[in-house]
């Protein structure tokens, strides 16, 4: 496995409620990811980070803010969770940014009701 | 898990026949590629990568082809086993520094 845990794993929440997911990592790779997954979209990048303090939008950041304070951590931040955000979350990991493959968590299922 | 699992191709094989998993990717600046694994609940797993001054390598029981021309990329899997039903699905990286781009996925069946 590539030593990356996400928590929570499943969560319910409300809508309107913030929520945070985490994912640490023990590889110590300079890039990581937050996709989202839903049927009939596949993996949708929300945020990505190139370093410490240093993040990127996606195709789908609206409604997500995330942070990077360490090298090992990368905090997803939904401000005031929506029904649209119930979705599967994935963290990935990469050494480098391009011709590298990722390696991914086992997810955080997040339903908001 | 079963959620990533609607709307999607499917490929039924028999157990030891060989399986072929084909990816259209759009973008022609693409210069790398990935083939995924991913089975129910779990987050998706890396197969083999190929770069495109490659057309065609090889792993364990897999083979992953690379046709620029056409823009197609296909992942042979030799003797296709019981564990190896799960959704399948190719990404590329568009050129450059830029976020792998991912395919929706092909769900591959295995008939024992």
């Amino acid at each position: 496995d590539a030593g990356i845990t996400q928590s929570p794993r499943h969560k319910v929440t409300e809508t309107g409620t913030p929520v945070t997911l985490r994912c640490h990592q023990t590889e110590n790779h300079r890039y990581m990811y937050w996709y989202r997954q839903d049927p009939g979209h596949g993996l949708r990048l929300i945020h990505y980070s190139y370093g410490v303090k240093d993040t990127d939008k996606g195709e789908v950041s609206d409604g997500y803010s995330v942070s990077r304070s360490k090298t090992e951590d990368f905090l997803l931040t939904l401000e005031s969770a929506t029904s649209s955000q119930t979705s599967v979350y994935f963290c990935a990991i990469s050494v480098e940014g391009d011709n590298q493959p990722q390696h991914f968590g086992d997810g955080t299922r997040l339903s908001i009701l | 898990g079963e959620s990533v699992g609607l709307h999607l191709p499917t490929l039924s094989v028999q157990e030891g026949d060989n399986s072929i998993i084909n990816c259209a990717y759009s973008n022609s600046a693409s210069d790398y590629f990935i083939w995924y694994k991913q089975e129910s609940g779990k987050g998706p797993q890396f197969i083999i990568d190929i770069r495109s001054n490659m057309d065609k390598r090889q792993g364990q029981r897999v083979t992953v082809l690379l046709n620029k021309t056409v823009k197609h990329l296909s992942l042979q899997i030799a003797a296709t086993q019981p564990g190896d039903s799960a959704v399948y699905f190719c990404a590329e990286n568009g050129g450059g520094n830029t976020p792998l781009v991912f395919g929706k996925g092909t769900r591959l069946s295995v008939i024992a």
